[in-house]
């Protein structure tokens, strides 16, 4: 069964840092890794999608990366803004078609 | 991409009641599902709806509970029956577009919260 962690659950940097939040599975046997943003009592928004045969992938301010031998992703935001704010989601599609299993998410507020 | 609308957004429930959520894409696609989050915790997938059939649910939900319709390609419903005050979460609808690279798409969700 596929397990998702991301770490940290909570996250607080000051405007303009550059940061990296992380996204760990168990079954490295993977179709792909999506990243979403989610405000408060919304949606999810799709931010990146990384297929298993791709090593990263890169939209405006934002870099995510896979690892699929360490069970690993991380998502890099360069020059965070306050706008930032909201709760990360990493969700890993593996073990059958559209299997999808979320992450928890990491809370990330940029102090203005 | 696909953009997707829910209706109702919020609602506040009684006990007992039942209430039916709404999701409508802009264009076609494969698939369609419902997810569930819970407060604090993270998303749950309650069932992929089928066109044309019966919806394919997850451990742990079934038909009795949570009935889904999805009539074409673009429309589906959830329907949360004899809600009790453990069913207050953000109901999610997702499509997968038929462009099929495997990037979901997800509405707004529908806040609900039963008394």
């Amino acid at each position: 069964k596929q397990e998702v962690t991301q770490i940290p659950a909570a996250l607080s940097v000051p405007e303009g840092e550059n940061l990296v939040l992380n996204c760990s599975f168990t079954d490295s046997a993977i179709y792909n890794l999506q990243w979403f943003r989610q405000d408060p009592g919304k949606g999810l928004t799709s931010l990146l999608l990384i297929q298993s045969s791709q090593r990263e992938q890169t939209s405006g301010r934002l870099n995510a990366s896979l690892d699929k031998s360490s069970g690993r992703s991380t998502l890099y935001i360069a020059a965070s803004q306050p706008g930032d704010s909201a709760t990360y989601l990493c969700a890993v599609e593996s073990g059958g078609y559209q299997k999808v299993t979320f992450g928890t998410g990491t809370k990330l507020q940029v102090i203005p | 991409s696909a953009v997707i609308s829910q209706k109702p957004s919020r609602d506040i429930c009684q006990r007992g009641t039942s209430l039916t959520i709404q999701c409508q894409v802009d264009s076609q696609v494969t698939m369609m599902f419902w997810y569930r989050q819970q407060p604090g915790q993270s998303l749950t997938l309650i069932a992929t709806a089928n066109q044309g059939s019966e919806a394919t649910y997850e451990s742990g939900f079934v038909i009795d509970k949570f009935p889904i319709s999805r009539p074409n390609l673009t429309f589906s419903t959830l329907t949360v029956s004899n809600m009790s005050p453990e069913d207050s979460s953000i109901y999610l609808c997702s499509v997968l577009p038929v462009s099929n690279t495997g990037e979901l798409f997800f509405g707004e969700g529908s806040r609900l919260t039963v008394l």
